[in-house]
């Protein structure tokens, strides 16, 4: 069964500073990744995806997030934090297509001015 | 890029009436189509993968007689939450997978039951 674990819960960081956030994953194949952000009360956007190919990819808003076959992780990273990127993070693993999508537990972010 | 509008953003419903939530592709054909539920501060949990033309697969757990799913075109799927109780106020987002490999979701769905 396809699993996903994000270890930390809650990050605070201060406007400017780098940030990394953990995703662990457990699938059988070669895993379709993703992650997400959501604001209070609203559906998730697509920060940036995994499929094949660079292990390291961009997505929107500065992040990017690199696949680690041999550590199961695909972590999520930005070098410098925005105030306004505070908010919740998920990271998700499938099989791409019609098959369901598994999410992690989450991390909120909070952001220190 | 491929947008999927979920209607209603909020529904307040008194006890033991029942509540139907929409979910359409609007540039993209979706055969599969996917219902999840989020409590507060909590994860999103799949509740059932919705098939056009064919019955919901519901995952374990979920009640499939309390959370009704209909997939009657490529482009509409809907949850109806039945005789809805206060335990069942949470949030519902649906998905859908267009061509490509990745997931697109609705703005979700804030249920309360009074």
């Amino acid at each position: 069964a396809q699993s996903v674990t994000q270890p930390d819960i809650h990050i605070t960081v201060s406007e400017g500073a780098s940030l990394e956030l953990r995703c662990n994953y457990s699938y059988g194949a070669t895993p379709y990744l993703f992650w997400y952000v959501q604001s209070p009360g609203q559906g998730l956007q697509l920060l940036l995806k995994y499929f094949s190919g660079d292990t390291l990819v961009q997505g929107i808003k500065g992040f990017e997030a690199e696949f680690k076959r041999s550590q199961s992780s695909f972590n999520l990273r930005k070098p410098s934090v925005h105030w306004s990127d505070a908010a919740e993070y998920f990271c998700a693993v499938g099989a791409g297509g019609g098959n369901k999508l598994t999410f992690g537990t989450g991390t909120q972010l909070k952001v220190e001015l | 890029g491929a947008v999927v509008s979920q209607h209603p953003s909020r529904v307040i419903c008194k006890s033991g009436t029942s509540v139907k939530i929409e979910c359409r592709s609007l540039d993209f054909q979706a055969t599969t189509m996917f219902w999840y539920r989020q409590f507060p501060k909590q994860s999103l949990m799949l509740m059932a993968t919705s098939n056009e033309g064919s019955k919901a697969t519901y995952e374990q757990g979920v009640e499939k007689d309390k959370f009704l799913i209909n997939h009657a075109s490529l482009t509409l799927s809907t949850l109806t939450v039945t005789s809805a109780h206060p335990e069942d106020s949470s949030f519902y987002i649906c998905s859908a997978s267009p061509q490509g490999g990745g997931y697109t979701f609705g703005s979700g769905t804030r249920l309360t039951v009074v």
